[in-house]
């Protein structure tokens, strides 16, 4: 079965200060991966997902994880985070031979601090 | 486009009592959708697959006789916790696969369960 590992449970970050948030994968031959972002008592909105084609996916709020086939790993990083960047993110995997379901990692909560 | 609701988004019941939890695809047709617990500060725990018009598939370690899920029609998914306990407080969320966007959930904003 498909596990996912987010290395970090909690980053502390200043403003304007740049983050990474580790996610790695069990090995597999086919997937699909997706940074997902949860405010407090929100429901989980899609930040950037990997389906294919370049290895670097970029969001719209400046976020952008690399998938590395060799190293199982879909790592997301902001050069600069802003205060509204504090919230819960997790990293998930599909893996396309078990069909649509999704693998959650443990989650990363960022706490921008000011 | 490819939202989805959830409702109530928060709900107090005494224990023994039976919650239903709806979700719903606001303005796609969802074939598939996925039903998540999340307790806090953990992550999101597959509960269930729920494929319209038939029954869902559930998870191991998941009881099908307490979490009963209904999936009736391609917009609407129902959660129903039967007997809740203190236990099964948490936050409940589902999600749901749009056609036109593959191999992608759009999430509801969750439901919070508290049991007394």
């Amino acid at each position: 079965a498909q596990s996912v590992t987010q290395l970090d449970s909690q980053v502390p970050v200043f403003e304007e200060a740049p983050v990474e948030l580790r996610c790695n994968y069990s090995s597999s031959v086919s997937v699909y991966l997706f940074w997902y972002v949860q405010y407090p008592n929100q429901g989980l909105q899609l930040l950037l997902k990997y389906l294919s084609g370049s290895t670097l996916v970029e969001s719209i709020n400046g976020f952008e994880a690399e998938f590395n086939k060799s190293q199982t790993s879909f790592h997301l990083r902001k050069p600069s985070v802003h205060i509204s960047d504090t919230a819960e993110y997790f990293c998930a995997v599909v893996d396309r031979a078990a069909g649509n379901k999704l693998t959650f990692g443990g989650g990363t909560r960022v706490l921008v601090k000011p | 486009g490819a939202v989805v609701s959830q409702h109530p988004s928060w709900v107090i019941c005494k224990s023994g009592t039976s919650v239903k939890i709806e979700c719903r695809s606001l303005d796609f047709q969802a074939t598939t959708m996925f039903w998540y617990r999340q307790f806090p500060k953990q992550s999101l725990m597959l509960m269930a697959t729920s494929n319209e018009g038939s029954k869902a598939t559930y998870e191991q370690g998941v009881e099908k006789d307490k979490f009963l899920i209904n999936h009736a029609s391609l917009t609407l998914s129902t959660l129903t916790v039967t007997s809740a306990h203190p236990e099964d407080s948490s936050f409940y969320i589902c999600s749901a696969g749009s056609p036109s966007v593959y191999n992608e959930q759009f999430f509801g904003p969750g439901t919070r369960l508290t049991v007394l």
